[in-house]
Parts: C-alpha cells; structure tokens; sequence
C-alpha cells in the first residue's frame, strides 16, 4: 500500500498567518491527491482535488501543489474558521491511503 | 444540494453483525461510485472500501484488508442507498463511518462528498 506522511503532524498559527503542509506518497502517484479539512465533531470537507484543483465554493486563500511524490496545502493567510485538522488522500490506486492528518491550532 | 444520510450505527456486542445505510440524494446516485470511511475514536480517517456507479456496471468493490472479508459494500440504485454490512465486529472497528461520493463512476475519482457520519460500537 502506499504509505502517506503529513508534516507537521500539528502547528500553532496566529490569524493572518501563511500556513503550509506537506504531504510525501511513498512512490509517485502523478496527481492523484486531494486536501479535506475536518473541523471537531464535524464531517470532513474536500478542499482540493487532483493535487491543486480547488473545490467550488472553498476560500481561494486555499492553493495546492505538487505531483508525483511531493504535495503541498498552503493556507495563505489563516482566518478564524481554518483552525482544523487536515489529511492528505491519495486516490491513484487501491487501497486509498490517508495521511495521518495536521492539526492546525492557535498560538 | 448533494445529501447523503448515514444510519444504522449502534452498540454491538464483538462477533456481532451490523449493517449501515447511506441515503443519498440532491444528484443521480447511479452514475456515482461511492465510500465508506471510518474514524476511531481520537484517530485519524481511514478508507474502508469503495463500489463503483452504474457507468462502471455497479459490480468493481474495492476493500482495506482490515475489513476485507468480514465487511461488504453494496448499493441499491433504485433506492439511492449504499450499504455496509458488517460482520464479525471487532473491537477495533468501533469508529464513526462515514459515507462519501466520488466526482465520477469508476471508483478512480476523488471523493467530493461526505455524509455526517454514524457512530458504530463494538463492546461486551
């Protein structure tokens, strides 16, 4: 199976800061990866899908990158409702992989 | 708007059996292939298993081998319902499951979608 690995696995952040996490695919799944963001007690939510493409609807403050082996979420200035953890998920093959997620607390 | 309604979840003793609901609606739920993903308690998301839309003749079902052969995944289109029957419950299947839908019918699309969810518990 594919081994996924988010860093950090938490950081604390002011309001207005830039915010960036990385997720690593043990071997290269082209662009096969979204973003989702899950807040307490609630159901996650897909932010970016096919490594950059954001979701309709979702803040543009949000921007994805990378491919193959290398992925990037990158909050550009972090607002009040963005305190959340994120996962990584691959869907470039069976069976799906999540990273183990990023906690995104306030300092 | 996309809804989908997970039910079903409750307490269940370990060996028991289970099996879960996911009415969806707000978009043609045949041409969708669908998940299920589950959260343990304080833990992170991890995939279960996935059936493809009717585009994909509705018979490819994918499974995480911690499932795999004791959890099935199923749909009825005519009733806009996944389903996950779930057998020889362990204690470690305790989680909330939730339900997802992909952007297409393959089983090869991102999930775009998520249910809210319904608490499954495995204890004596």
């Amino acid at each position: 199976a594919i081994q996924m690995t988010q860093s950090p696995s938490s950081l604390s952040a002011s309001v207005g800061d830039r915010v960036t996490i990385t997720c690593r695919a043990s071997q290269g799944i082209r662009d096969d990866l979204g973003w989702h963001q899950q807040k307490p007690g609630r159901a996650p939510k897909l932010l970016i899908y096919s490594a950059s493409t954001l979701q309709s609807g979702v803040p543009s403050r949000f921007s994805g990158s990378g491919s193959g082996t290398d992925f990037t979420l990158t909050i550009s200035s972090l607002q009040p409702e963005d305190f959340a953890t994120y996962y990584c998920l691959q869907d470039y093959e069976y069976p799906r992989t999540f990273g183990q997620g990023t906690k995104v607390e306030l300092k | 708007e996309v809804q989908l309604l997970e039910s079903g979840g409750g307490l269940v003793q370990p060996g028991g059996s289970l099996r879960l609901s996911c009415a969806g609606s707000g978009f043609t739920f045949s041409n969708y292939a669908m998940s299920w993903v589950r959260q343990a308690p304080g833990k992170g998301l991890e995939w279960v298993s996935t059936i493809s839309g009717s585009g994909d003749n509705g018979d490819s079902t994918y499974y995480a081998d911690s499932v795999r052969g004791r959890l099935t995944i199923s749909r009825d289109n005519s009733k806009s319902t996944l389903y996950l029957q779930m057998n020889s419950l362990r204690a470690e299947d305790t989680a909330i499951y939730y339900c997802a839908r992909d952007f297409g019918d393959s089983g090869y699309y991102p999930i775009d979608h998520w249910g809210q969810g319904t608490l499954v518990t495995v204890s004596s």
